[in-house]
């Protein structure tokens, strides 16, 4: 099964500066998807940015970027610029491709991001 | 359009009482998906359908627990007698197809009291 792992409870983040979120998980595939996800105080999860395992650009979404380093099974979430509506719950997830759970999120226990003004 | 809807918001049940939680999907989508947030922990799959078909209940954590989706839309999540280990947020998500983006809706904090 995997497992997903989120080692930093909280963290906080001057406004406007940078912030990295880790995040490392265990699979024995070779092919899955990951994700961050946001989860303001509302509790309304979105997805800020997704992961393809076959690619090897990280992907970025405007200020969100991550730093995926497959062999390490290493995911983290780079904030630039924070904001004060970036402070929230942020999960780290991961979706097999194939299988009879490739529909199902694994997540992570999520870091509290708070933003000081 | 409209975003995954779930009623009630908040729920509290004294113990060995049942409960229903509702999620209304985004129009057209397929696929749903229950998980469980207890406090301070990411969210637990417990149930997947596929229209009205559910395919996966290998989350569900005990025979207590029982969801359906009778015309592919509207799922409700039913608890039986309920206990205080069930306390939690219950999310509802829904996506295009089993593969798609899956699109959260608010939650219902469950206190059992």
């Amino acid at each position: 099964a995997q497992t997903v792992t989120q080692s930093q409870p909280e963290m906080s983040v001057q406004e406007a500066e940078t912030v990295t979120l880790s995040c490392t998980y265990d699979t024995s595939e070779s092919d899955y998807y990951l994700f961050w996800y946001k989860q303001p105080p509302s509790r309304q999860m979105i997805l800020v940015i997704r992961q393809e395992a076959y690619k090897q650009q990280n992907a970025t979404e405007n200020r969100f970027s991550v730093n995926f380093q497959k062999a390490a099974k290493s995911f983290s979430l780079k904030i630039s610029d924070s904001q004060l509506g970036d402070a929230a719950m942020y999960f780290c997830a991961y979706r097999s491709l194939s299988g009879a759970g490739s529909y199902q999120l694994t997540f992570g226990k999520g870091t509290k991001l708070s933003v000081i003004p | 359009g409209a975003g995954v809807s779930q009623s009630p918001r908040y729920k509290v049940a004294k113990r060995g009482q049942d409960v229903a939680l509702r999620c209304d999907p985004i129009s057209g989508h397929v696929s749903l998906f229950w998980y469980q947030q207890a406090l301070g922990q990411g969210p637990e799959f417990l149930t997947y359908f596929q229209n009205e078909a559910q395919l996966d209940k290998s989350g569900l954590p005990s025979d207590r627990f029982f969801a359906e989706r009778p015309e592919g839309s509207v799922s409700t999540l039913k608890i039986q007698r309920t206990q205080q280990e069930d306390s939690a947020v219950y999310l509802c998500a829904s996506s295009r197809d089993r593969g798609r983006e899956q699109y959260f809706g608010p939650g219902t904090r469950l206190t059992v009291t």
